[in-house]
């Protein structure tokens, strides 16, 4: 997607092993998002940032994911003890403000398998 | 939170005219989006529409109406490359934790026969 830049693109893990999967927006958009997507289902909500606070982490499925982003910008989300259940493409979005209108840009996910 | 609805599967005829509705219940409303996404890619941003009426952008068209918490996406002349999933998300503000919620509904799967 224009503006937002994730990596790695696919990984695959051991059961049990941390992951950190990294956003890099371009600059001066203030609002990132992180979802995943389970194959075949919908968004799942995970965290959101406001600068380099995450006001909103009500999303994150339990204390083995944490979050973080630096200089309103890059942001990573760390999946610790990784389980088979973690599988999905993690998405991270922006926000834009362009003129009158508003656009919110997806990267174009990272596919974690956990095997 | 907010409560989207909208259907899980379409089909319609190429060059036939097709709208997807999204239905929404929320209490911050700050904007519903629609995203197109190809099966096995990332969502791509559709539209925004914050206050009621109709944006037009080519041959795609998205309405809101604020108090009827209702939204459809009106996709014309289609093409069998329009075949894919149509997100529908809004965004709600929080004044509690002073944030933005972007939520998602389950998508509706678009199939474009010959």
């Amino acid at each position: 997607g224009a503006g937002v830049s994730q990596s790695p693109s696919n990984k695959v893990t051991e059961k049990g092993k941390d992951v950190e999967l990294r956003c890099d927006p371009i600059s001066g958009h203030t609002a990132l998002y992180w979802y995943r997507q389970s194959l075949g289902q919908g968004l799942e909500f995970l965290i959101y940032f406001q600068g380099n606070s995450a006001p909103d982490k009500s999303g994150l499925p339990s204390d083995r994911f944490s979050a973080e982003r630096t200089g309103g910008s890059v942001s990573t989300l760390t999946i610790q003890r990784t389980q088979q259940e973690d599988s999905a493409v993690y998405l991270c979005a922006i926000l834009s403000l362009q003129g009158a209108g508003t656009e919110a840009f997806f990267g174009q996910g990272t596919r974690l398998t956990v095997v | 939170g907010q409560n989207i609805d909208q259907p899980t599967e379409m089909t319609a005829t190429e060059g036939a005219i097709v709208q997807i509705n999204c239905t929404y219940q929320t209490s911050g409303f700050n904007g519903l989006f629609w995203y197109q996404q190809h099966a096995g890619e990332a969502p791509t941003f559709l539209s925004y529409n914050v206050l009621d009426g109709l944006e037009e952008k080519g041959r795609f068209s998205s309405f809101l109406s604020r108090s009827k918490g209702y939204s459809y996406l009106l996709l014309k002349e289609l093409q069998m490359k329009d075949s894919a999933s149509y997100l529908c998300a809004v965004r709600d503000f929080y004044s509690g934790a002073g944030s933005y919620q972007l939520t998602f509904g389950k998508g509706t799967k678009l199939s474009v026969i010959p």
